[in-house]
């Protein structure tokens, strides 16, 4: 149990177009997703905090306007990249926090490349 | 504000030989996860270890949490390339604080 996928696994756009992003947790609720985006050879950093509902929380120096994040439930989350630059192209994970337990789960990522 | 140390950032091992990673963090934390990352993939979880003293063993993998130290190591015995990938610690708070990883590179 306690699945976290992610659609796209990997996506190519051209800058200037937006780029969406799911994130769904498949056997369970989360009351609460996260966004990490990593670059290459790098940590995981957090982006955004998301409550099924309201309005996410972005991290200090995340551009709310670029990446729009939307919890409309308690088992999907989005991330829309909004017109992508080559500097957005990063490796994006998703993780839900299992409503209840409060653990949380990592889905398997998905590789945004802007050209 | 929870700030995270993993020493060494890089490790060259050889097969067979044994190593420990070091991992520090700056406030007080209730539990500390470790993961594993190969290229290209998301983590995979290893150990959670949720009080002062807890020790978790997994094959050749085992990870302690000091939380007196603010200090966690996860210890590997007789090094198989199989291995190889990059490890994170993540103390939680509020939410996950990762380190910076460790790029373990087990050669033959």
């Amino acid at each position: 149990g306690a699945v976290v996928s992610q659609h796209p696994s990997w996506v190519i756009c051209k800058s200037g177009t937006s780029v969406k992003i799911e994130c769904r947790s498949l056997d369970f609720q989360a009351t609460t997703m996260f966004w990490y985006r990593q670059f290459p050879k790098q940590s995981l950093m957090l982006m955004a905090t998301s409550n099924e509902g309201s309005k996410a929380t972005y991290e200090q120096g995340v551009e709310k306007d670029k990446f729009l994040i939307n919890h409309a439930s308690l088992t999907l989350s989005t991330l829309t990249v909004t017109s992508a630059h080559p500097e957005d192209s990063s490796f994006y994970i998703c993780s839900a926090r299992r409503q209840g337990t409060g653990e949380q789960y990592f889905g398997p990522g998905t590789r945004l490349t802007v050209t | 504000e929870l700030k995270v140390e993993q020493n060494p950032l890089f490790l060259s091992m050889q097969e067979g030989k044994n190593y420990t990673i070091y991992c520090n963090y700056s406030t007080t934390s209730d539990r500390l996860y470790w993961y594993r990352q190969d290229p290209g993939k998301s983590l995979e979880s290893l150990f959670v270890l949720l009080s002062n003293g807890a020790v978790k063993q997994e094959g050749r993998l085992m990870a302690s949490l000091d939380t007196k130290a603010r200090l966690s190591t996860l210890h590997i015995t007789a090094a198989v390339h199989d291995l190889s990938a990059t490890y994170f610690c993540a103390p939680y708070g509020q939410n996950f604080v990762f380190g910076p990883g460790t790029r373990l590179s087990v050669l033959p």
